[in-house]
């Protein structure tokens, strides 16, 4: 599972709350990414990291902000959630190879977080 | 990253070969193609990947056309807890972005 954590499992707000989702790794990856699935869709990019605080935009960043201030977490926060932000997101790391040292593209999902914005 | 089609669903039936198709016409030449799964709604597994040559690990094998334009993903022998979502998706491997579209949903039968 490389070492991926997601905070909260599971979490119910209402519509113009704030909420922050955790992603946790304890394999010092570079690459985090955060993606959102709705019912009967694939994966959507959201926002990406490549470093302590070096982030970009994915497909559907509109609504959304990140950081990480430090290599094991990537926070993920809706500053005033909406309904349509009711998904479930996942969290994954690009592994490096032990023998190359470099990035092998391989991507490690988290086992996700469902939100429910009421 | 380019894009990709797959067929939205299939059948297989048990012990037989499952053969997903995938086709990535505007692959670049320093792009990879990745093979993932999922199942229900864990969170999605990798498979497989390759560049130019016919990869095979314990899970799958991973057959690219010459030109690159297409692939096709074989599982030997299907089981019924293959039956996922299936997604190719085609990335450098040292990129940032990596995007996902609504891969294949395959059904294996008894």
């Amino acid at each position: 599972d490389a070492g991926i954590t997601q905070s909260p499992r599971h979490k119910v707000t209402e519509t113009g709350t704030p909420v922050t989702l955790r992603c946790h790794q304890t394999e010092n990856h570079r690459y985090m990414y955060w993606y959102r699935q709705d019912p009967g869709h694939g994966l959507r990019l959201i926002h990406y990291s490549y470093g302590v605080k070096d982030t970009d935009k994915g497909e559907v960043s509109d609504g959304y902000s990140v950081s990480r201030s430090k290599t094991e977490d990537f926070l993920l926060t809706l500053e005033s959630a909406t309904s349509s932000q009711t998904s479930v997101y996942f969290c994954a790391i690009s592994r490096r190879s032990l023998v190359s040292n470099t990035n092998t593209g391989e991507l490690f999902f988290g086992e996700g977080s469902r939100l429910t914005v009421l | 990253d380019a894009k990709t089609t797959q067929p939205t669903s299939m059948d297989c039936a048990e012990g037989r070969a499952a053969n997903l198709p995938c086709n990535h016409s505007t692959i670049s030449g320093n792009e990879y193609v990745y093979w993932y799964r999922q199942i229900h709604s864990q969170g999605p597994q990798y498979i497989i990947h390759g560049l130019k040559n016919n990869e095979t690990n314990e899970m799958a094998s991973l057959i690219i056309t010459e030109d690159r334009k297409s692939s096709t993903l074989i599982l030997p022998h299907a089981t019924l807890r293959d039956t996922a979502v299936y997604y190719c998706i085609v990335r450098v491997t040292n990129a940032g972005k990596s995007t996902f579209g609504d891969g294949t949903t395959l059904t294996v039968k008894p």
